[in-house]
């Protein structure tokens, strides 16, 4: 079983509408969740970070933290074509400092 | 506009040359990582500085890489000598660890290397 699951997509959704991106992981101990977005050939990018149960959002952008199931998601409002990129899920899972991250779910948005 | 600097960009070198990568941190962040991207395995975490002090170097060859941070402003990754299986791109990324919680991490742009 992998640290840190995500479904590798594509996930295809419509200008205008909410992308829903989700991921689970293994170590129930896991403190800091973090979203980060790719495009092709870049580096990733910072996008959200959660810590605590419930939800945080940040313009577009909802996370939302369950920490008793283990699922962390990301929630793109008003999806634009310009968010088509891959989004990486990624968690510290002690007080080691260190990212595990999952292999990313590629999100086109269609004109 | 603080960010992460990473150089070189590109590299392509031959097997069994040495290649070294630089990194320069956000200045004030305290906390250093080299990552690896490739398809097969995404993102993988090679090693990390805090305070310039190597703490993990776990994810690393260590028969022909290390990892150094000379001073605040640099770290390095040597790869000797260098493989194919080393292609990848090799990602930097620094962060300020302010308590128990706050970690967030932020990458350079990375350095493409192939070698032949």
């Amino acid at each position: 079983q992998k640290e840190v699951e995500q479904n590798s997509g594509p996930l295809s959704v419509p200008e205008g509408a909410i992308a829903s991106l989700n991921c689970t992981y293994s170590d129930r101990g896991s403190q800091s969740f973090f979203w980060y977005r790719q495009y092709s050939g870049k580096s990733p990018e910072l996008i959200m970070f959660i810590y605590s149960n419930g939800d945080k959002e940040d313009g577009r952008f909802t996370a939302q933290l369950n920490k008793a199931s283990q699922y962390v998601s990301l929630l793109i409002r008003d999806s634009q074509p310009s968010d088509s990129a891959t989004y990486l899920c990624a968690v510290i899972k002690d007080s080691s400092y260190k990212l595990i991250f999952g292999s990313g779910t590629r999100l086109l948005v269609r004109p | 506009d603080a960010r992460v600097t990473q150089t070189p960009r590109h590299k392509v070198t031959e097997m069994g040359q040495e290649v070294t990568m630089r990194c320069q941190p956000i200045l004030g962040h305290n906390t250093v990582f080299w990552y690896r991207q490739t398809m097969m395995q995404g993102l993988e975490l090679l090693a990390y500085f805090r305070n310039r002090a190597p703490l993990d170097d776990s994810g690393m060859p260590k028969d022909r890489f290390s990892a150094e941070m000379p001073d605040a402003t640099l770290a390095t990754l040597k790869i000797q000598p260098s493989e194919p299986r080393d292609s990848a791109v090799y990602f930097c990324a620094s962060g300020r660890r302010t308590g128990k919680t706050s970690s967030e991490q932020y990458f350079g742009p990375g350095t493409r290397l192939t070698v032949t």
